[in-house]
Order: structure tokens, then C-alpha cells, then sequence
């Protein structure tokens, strides 16, 4: 039963535009969201959260964007460096629950 | 500050014997929490463990899967009879508290031959 989904496998995007990824979620009791970013051989690495009483959190070239009612998060990055390119998995949490469930990951390529 | 360890890096094992994947948590963090990533597969939770205490083990498989996390000493997660199934990468994350941004370790690849 996957909670949290990322429907996009994969986005390529060219480098100075603009990469929006999606992820979507079931459980309404959800109310904490992050998003990581993943390279190869190493662990995910904490990017930038939102929590359920904001729809919009900023930091850098990084904004998380989240629709309650749709369930529904995404996460901008403007503009897109070829750096940017990696595994992005968002990942959702209650605060009642005691862990994150993580959706299958969007693998982003900037391209230069 | 170092962040969260985990060793081994690489683990091969054959079908039938037991793989041990440690893992120390960064300094200060008290809550620790495996997952595991199946080839074209999101990390799914397995276990989550304060010191000496296994708060929620709901994903751990029923059988051959145990985790600890002792009051001296790393977390161990332990896989006795491995099979061709069980591999794949382990992740542990580590956190300051419940419900707060979680830091990953490396991973350990696990492969059953």
C-alpha cells in the first residue's frame, strides 16, 4: 500500500530552467512532509520540509509547495543547476505516527 | 560533527548465513530508524528504535529480521538465513526526535548470492 507516490520516475530538464516534482499522498493524517535528494552509492540528504499549517516553505532555489485538499506537494528548484541532478524522494509523516513513508523517488538530469 | 555511520559499505553473503549491518547514529541523536530500498524501489520503513527500547518494528519482516540499538555501542540490524530476496541497500537514518527531519546514513549493500 503506497501512501506516498511519485507518479514521474524521471524529468529532464535543461539547466536555468525551471524543475517542478510532484508527489502525491492517501493519508489525510499526514501532516509533515520532506523532501530529500539522493546520489548514487549514498544516503538521501534532507533537503527542505512543510508542515500542514503552511502551504509554501522557501530556502534558496528551493520551494515546497503543499495543496491540502488535493494532497498533493511539489517541490521547485529555479533555476536547475546540473548539480540538482539526482534522486528526489519525498517522504510524508503523522504526528501521531511514529515514521516516514517515502515515495519511489524522481530521478532529475539537468541538462547543461 | 560526524553524521550517521554505517558499515559495512558492501556485505556479501550466501543463502543461509547471517548479515549484521551497524550503524551509530549522529552525536546527540537518540532515535534511530532502519529502512530498506529494493531494486526500483522507495525506501520502506522497517524499524524504529530509541536506546534499548524498539519503539515500532511494523515493516520488519516477521522472521529472521531483528534490530537493537543497545545503550553502549552502535544499532544492529540483523538478518539470520539470508536469502536471494533480501538484497538490497539499508539505510539508517538517525533523528534528535520523534517526528523531526531524519539524517541518513550511507547505506549498506547487502548482496545474497
Amino acid at each position: 500500500d503506497q501512501q506516498v507516490k511519485q507518479n514521474s520516475p524521471s524529468l529532464s530538464v535543461q539547466e536555468g530552467r525551471i524543475s517542478i516534482l510532484n508527489c502525491d499522498y492517501t493519508n489525510s493524517m499526514f501532516d509533515y512532509f520532506l523532501w530529500y535528494k539522493k546520489y548514487p552509492a549514498e544516503g538521501p540528504t534532507f533537503l527542505i520540509s512543510i508542515s500542514s499549517i503552511k502551504d509554501k516553505n522557501e530556502d534558496g532555489r528551493f520551494t515546497v509547495f503543499l495543496n491540502k485538499s488535493a494532497k498533493h506537494l511539489s517541490l521547485h528548484i529555479v533555476p536547475s543547476q546540473p548539480g540538482d541532478s539526482a534522486v528526489y524522494f519525498c517522504a510524508a509523516s503523522a504526528v501521531t505516527g511514529n515514521q516516514f513513508y517515502f515515495g519511489t523517488g524522481t530521478s532529475l538530469t539537468v541538462i547543461p | 560533527n560526524a553524521g550517521v555511520m554505517q558499515n559495512p559499505r558492501h556485505l556479501v553473503r550466501r543463502r543461509g548465513q547471517e548479515a549484521r549491518l551497524r550503524c551509530s547514529p549522529m552525536k546527540g541523536h537518540s532515535h534511530v530508524y532502519w529502512y530498506r530500498q529494493l531494486p526500483e524501489e522507495g525506501l520502506k520503513f522497517m524499524v524504529y528504535l530509541q536506546k534499548e527500547n524498539i519503539i515500532d518494528e511494523s515493516g520488519m519482516p516477521k522472521e529472521r529480521f531483528s534490530a537493537e540499538f543497545p545503550k553502549e555501542g552502535p544499532s544492529i540490524l540483523r538478518i539470520q538465513q539470508v536469502v536471494r530476496g533480501d538484497s538490497a541497500a539499508y539505510f539508517c537514518a538517525s533523528s534528535p526526535g520523534l517526528g523531526e527531519e531524519q539524517y541518513f546514513g550511507p547505506g549498506t549493500r547487502l548482496t545474497v548470492t
